[in-house]
């Protein structure tokens, strides 16, 4: 049973373009969570969702940021326009959708936007 | 906000010493995890205590949970210097799949 599985690992933009971020949740998970890690902090929290639907989103910046969970394949962050300001460690999530359980990380997304 | 709130914020100690950190979280939550995250790399779960929990064990790992105090501590027993790395608490406001609200991390050092 493969972890989470995140692509790419490593990430280049040049300011303006579009940076898509994939997730696989482990086989059996149907809940997502993404993250973003700002050098030498902690985890924010920005979007959850099951498959097809947004369960919230209120980490997610208003503008150019926007996630998706299809029937089939695997979950996306999309980032577009991307601003210098975006770089920084994206984690998914995922966990088999009972409470109290914990969550398995991917091993991260790392954006860099010169 | 930042729900929870790690400290020290950095701690550095000599092998076989033991290290303990400590999380604070401001409201109610059902349960509260540590997880480690090594240089450059993702999260690794460590343990899961549940609020009507007060202690679990696992290896040399022993964590505590205080809910009058909103507190918990992690104690990572003869350290070694493979355990050098971030340690955050999460916590999980509500039963169900509510998403997990980290701390900024304690950065532990151990030196061999």
């Amino acid at each position: 049973n493969a972890g989470v599985m995140q692509n790419p690992r490593h990430l280049v933009r040049r300011r303006g373009q579009e940076a898509r971020l994939r997730c696989s949740p482990m086989k059996g998970h149907s809940h997502v969570y993404w993250y973003r890690q700002l050098p030498e902090e902690g985890l924010k929290f920005m979007v959850y969702l099951q498959k097809e639907n947004i369960i919230d989103e209120s980490g997610m910046p208003k503008e150019r940021f926007s996630a998706e969970f299809p029937k089939e394949g695997p979950s996306i962050l999309r980032i577009q326009q991307v601003v210098r300001g975006d770089s920084a460690a994206y984690f998914c999530a995922s966990s088999p959708g009972t409470g109290g359980v914990s969550a398995f990380f991917g091993q991260g997304t790392r954006l860099t936007v010169v | 906000s930042q729900q929870g709130e790690e400290d020290p914020q950095a701690l550095s100690i000599q092998e076989g010493e033991n290290a303990t950190m400590n999380c604070s979280y401001k409201t109610s939550i059902n349960n509260l995890q540590w997880y480690r995250q090594n240089s450059g790399r993702g999260l690794v779960h460590l343990i899961l205590i549940r609020s009507n929990e007060r202690e679990k064990h696992s290896g040399r790992l022993r964590v505590t949970l205080d809910t009058s105090k909103k507190s918990s501590s992690l104690l990572i027993t003869a350290s070694r210097a493979a355990d050098t790395a971030s340690y955050f608490c999460a916590t999980d406001l509500n039963s169900g799949n509510t998403p997990l609200v980290f701390g900024k991390g304690t950065r532990l050092s151990v030196i061999a």
